[in-house]
């Protein structure tokens, strides 16, 4: 069974910090996504990768940064939160072929960010 | 400019009828289609999924038609039971996109209520 496994389910943070979110794949996976979800908007990218140190900008990218330094690893960097990014957040993987040929993406459970 | 919509954002069905979910797409390049069930506080799970040269693909009680003259899916889910109560999301590939071969974009979701 694939595992998507992001680090904190739970994080309260404070405007203006830092915000780390860390993802772990365990199948090898060349494509690894992340997407934030908010309710009556459903998932939207925020950045993806195809390949370790390859990253590409997905539909709302402002205000986030990302980082792939190993394969298995796609963290997701807020430089500076903001209230609006206070949402559930989601990291997904799938492998190589993609979609299409016995493959689907896997998701993480989640985690839910709170920017006070 | 929503690219997959799913126009009803609830559903109710009694047990044991069939829920019949909407999505509707308007970008004719996409290729392969996706269905997810999310249930609160967890990541979304694949259901079933349907290439665009196809236009029905079932497993158990879920199946997936598409339509694409109309640019219509939907997915059927015949009998519904009380443990299918989740929000269900409608993906869409995205051919091309970057370098990976596994972007999506959502419908903002459908949540289904079976009542016992």
């Amino acid at each position: 069974d694939v595992k998507v496994t992001q680090s904190s389910r739970y994080l309260v943070k404070r405007t203006g910090e830092k915000v780390f979110l860390e993802c772990v794949q365990d199948m090898d996976h060349e494509n690894m996504f992340w997407y934030r979800q908010d309710p009556g908007l459903g998932l939207r990218l925020i950045y993806f990768s195809y390949d370790v140190k390859m990253k590409e900008k997905g539909d709302i990218p402002e205000g986030y940064s990302v980082s792939r330094e190993k394969k298995e690893r796609f963290s997701l960097i807020l430089e500076s939160a903001s209230t609006n990014q206070t949402s559930m957040y989601l990291c997904a993987s799938v492998g190589t072929g993609g979609l299409g040929s016995g493959n689907t993406i896997y998701f993480g459970e989640g985690s839910w960010l709170t920017v006070v | 400019d929503q690219q997959v919509k799913q126009n009803s954002p609830s559903l109710s069905v009694q047990e044991g009828r069939i829920s019949i979910l909407n999505c509707d797409y308007t970008n004719s390049m996409f290729d392969y289609f996706l269905w997810y069930k999310k249930y609160p506080a967890e990541g979304p799970t694949f259901l079933i999924s349907i290439s665009s040269i196809k236009d029905k693909n079932e497993d158990g009680r879920f199946t997936v038609f598409l339509n694409k003259s109309a640019k219509h899916l939907s997915l059927h889910i015949v009998p519904s039971q009380p443990g299918d109560s989740a929000v269900y999301f409608c993906a869409a590939r995205r051919v091309n996109y970057g370098g990976s071969q596994g972007n999506l974009i959502f419908g903002k979701g459908t949540k289904l209520s079976v009542k016992p």
